[in-house]
């Protein structure tokens, strides 16, 4: 059969608005949380992060708000640049023992229009 | 730069060949790990290092063989591969402080098999 890539979830904005990336994570015992940024041909680049006993952590341009009730994290970029435009994952922690490691999702790919 | 490189940034090879992936990190980083990112599934994670010790393999076909000589260091060994194992492999570092789990990533190496 036909091979079909992973369909991602694209946000189109304007330049100079204000852009917001949602998420839906599974476990609610996670305790911690991490949005990356992936431009073409690069890796995966860290934005922010945060723990469970916050709603909300500011960056520079970028708020990050936790919503533990219905398991949902947004990524909130203002004033949205051409510079922008990538792919945005979001990450929760899973611990074993003493170990952990980072669940990704799925993506987000934002555009942004000048 | 994350203070993550990989090499080579690409590779082709054929079902047949044996090649191996290279990953160094510069940031003093304890743990290490290899990631495999396909248009058809979001972010996997293969093999976690901690200290030069292999704590995470998630069920990874033993086509992919990976080494940690030591913790600035990690390989992963190719042969006998498939065309779906062509794919974008991460690497990436991290250490935990002050409560931030990031991890470190390279630029990966784009892999194609044929």
């Amino acid at each position: 059969g036909e091979s079909v890539g992973l369909h991602l979830p694209t946000l189109s904005v304007q330049e100079g608005d204000n852009s917001i990336i949602n998420c839906a994570y599974s476990n609610s015992a996670s305790d911690y949380f991490i949005w990356y940024k992936q431009e073409s041909g690069k890796g995966p680049q860290f934005i922010i992060d945060i723990r469970s006993n916050m709603d909300k952590r500011q960056g520079q341009r970028v708020t990050v708000l936790l919503n533990k009730t219905v398991k949902h994290l947004s990524l909130q970029i203002a004033a949205t640049q051409p510079g922008d435009s990538a792919v945005y994952f979001c990450a929760e922690i899973e611990w074993e023992d003493s170990s952990y490691k980072l669940i990704f999702g799925s993506g987000t790919r934002l555009l942004v229009r000048p | 730069e994350t203070g993550v490189t990989q090499t080579p940034r690409h590779l082709v090879m054929g079902m047949t060949n044996k090649k191996s992936l290279k990953c160094e990190q510069h940031l003093g980083h304890n743990a290490m790990y290899w990631y495999k990112q396909s248009a058809k599934k979001p972010l996997e994670l293969m093999f976690v290092y901690n200290f030069k010790e292999q704590t995470e393999n998630n069920s990874v076909p033993s086509r992919f063989s990976p080494e940690c000589p030591n913790s600035s260091h990690l390989f992963l060994h190719l042969h006998t591969l498939q065309p779906e194992d062509s794919a974008l492999y991460l690497c990436a570092s991290s250490q935990e402080a002050g409560g931030s789990y990031e991890q470190y990533f390279g630029p990966g190496t784009r892999l194609t098999v044929t």
